[in-house]
């Protein structure tokens, strides 16, 4: 079945960075987008952007332009989202998901949590 | 940006009871419209894209409906496992957006 793994919770200091995984077993991963989508504590979802590994193409919210960054490795099927310059506006549980067509979010990841605190 | 809004925010209901839920588009985008069910501590869940298709394994007591800048989502004879939040989300074009969910509580 697909299943879509991400790395484990992390705790970092405000102005450092965030390396996030995203491990992609029983479905294609090269060829469709996979999402990032943020959730700061009690609060709703919010689309950061996408990638779309083959292509290595990448939308940002424009909200995000500038401090993340996304990759792709096609050799271990897993996508990164790379979030700079952090503070506690950050804290939020991090999704990666795997659209099916454009914006469709079929599958998701169990979500990382990232606290930033000083 | 286009902007999405939901109503209710909360919303309380018995089991069996059928509940509505509302989203509305700050400008046209067709059908593509997608819902998601969360429940706390999870993931979001696909139920619905295309504004009324369901995915795959979704009960057919869910029912979505609307094109253009307005939409809603249904759930008919609600069971104990539907109480979670409901989220619009569309996919017209990047960025794609969410409704700021709807809370499904039990009455």
């Amino acid at each position: 079945q697909v299943q879509l793994v991400q790395s484990g919770a992390e705790v970092k200091k405000p102005g450092s960075s965030v390396k996030v995984s995203c491990k992609v077993s029983g479905v294609t991963f090269s060829t469709n987008a996979i999402s990032w989508v943020r959730q700061a504590p009690g609060q709703g979802l919010e689309w950061m952007g996408a990638i779309v590994p083959i292509f290595t193409k990448t939308n940002h919210a424009q909200s995000f332009q500038g401090r993340v960054t996304f990759t792709a490795d096609e050799s271990t099927s897993t996508a990164y989202m790379e979030l700079n310059s952090l503070t506690s506006e950050d804290t939020a549980v991090y999704y990666c998901a795997r659209e099916f067509r454009g914006g469709d979010m079929e599958h998701w990841g169990q979500g990382t949590l990232v606290t930033v605190s000083s | 940006d286009i902007q999405m809004t939901q109503s209710p925010s909360s919303l309380s209901a018995s089991v069996g009871d059928r509940v509505t839920i509302s989203c509305r588009a700050s400008q046209s985008i067709s059908t593509y419209l997608n819902w998601y069910q969360q429940k706390p501590g999870k993931a979001p869940k696909f139920l619905i894209y295309g504004a009324s298709t369901l995915q795959s394994g979704v009960p057919s007591r869910f029912s979505g409906s609307g094109s253009g800048t307005d939409f809603t989502l249904t759930i008919s004879n609600l069971q104990p496992e539907d109480f979670a939040t409901y989220y619009c989300q569309q996919s017209y074009g990047p960025p794609y957006t969410f409704g700021q969910g709807t809370k499904l509580e039990i009455k």
